[in-house]
């Protein structure tokens, strides 16, 4: 089964500056990967898609890589706010299953 | 509805007793999934559903965990003889199945406590 590795310890950055988060897969290459936002106490929210085709995607402020070689998503937040602060969780689709299987997340701390 | 509903929001129970979640998803998604995640951890898959397709069960982690969904919209999620480790956040999320671009949309949970 796939397995999935975020970095465990929160990244802490300033206000404006840019956030990068790191999501791992150390299984096949899925199709596509999915990244959410969760705040305490509330579901995750989707944010992006990426496929396995496409070297990049952006929406915003967010802007998502997707390298196959190195079997790696990137998240990045520009000119990132206190308001995102959050855990960011990374999801593959599971190999013979649709349902998607989560990282554990990592939580970003923008400091104002 | 306009997004996932899910009930009880919080449930306390004590070890042994039988408790049922429920979940109500957003009208016109086909597909319907239960995961679980435990304080400062990920999301751990339960079950899934499509449409009238046989539910794939592989996550629910024991005969005690069983779940339905009714005329393809409410599911239940059933434990039966709670015990402490079932304590978590169960969480449903629904989706449109080929239609990867719009992921999924979680309700906010329901926190158990087996106490």
């Amino acid at each position: 089964s796939q397995k999935i590795e975020q970095n465990s310890e929160a990244l802490n950055i300033q206000e404006g500056k840019t956030a990068t988060l790191t999501c791992n897969y150390t299984n096949y290459s899925p199709a596509y990967l999915q990244w959410y936002r969760q705040d305490p106490g509330r579901g995750p929210v989707f944010l992006l898609l990426i496929r396995e085709n496409e070297k990049e995607k952006r929406k915003e402020r967010l802007k998502v890589t997707f390298d196959t070689t190195l079997k790696q998503s990137l998240f990045h937040i520009t000119a990132s706010q206190p308001a995102d602060s959050a855990t960011y969780l990374c999801a593959p689709p599971e190999g013979g299953r649709r349902a998607l299987t989560f990282g554990s997340g990592t939580r970003l701390q923008v400091q104002p | 509805g306009a997004g996932v509903s899910q009930s009880p929001s919080n449930k306390v129970t004590e070890k042994g007793k039988d408790v049922e979640l429920r979940c109500d998803p957003i009208s016109g998604h086909t597909a319907l999934y239960w995961y679980r995640q435990s304080l400062g951890q990920g999301l751990e898959f339960l079950i899934y559903f499509q449409g009238n397709s046989a539910p794939d069960k592989s996550g629910l982690p024991s005969d005690r965990f069983s779940a339905e969904r009714t005329g393809g919209s409410v599911s239940t999620l059933t434990i039966q003889r709670t015990q402490q480790e079932d304590s978590a956040v169960y969480l449903c999320a629904s989706s449109l199945v080929g239609r990867d671009d719009y992921g999924y949309t979680f309700g906010s949970g329901t926190r158990l406590t087996v106490v």
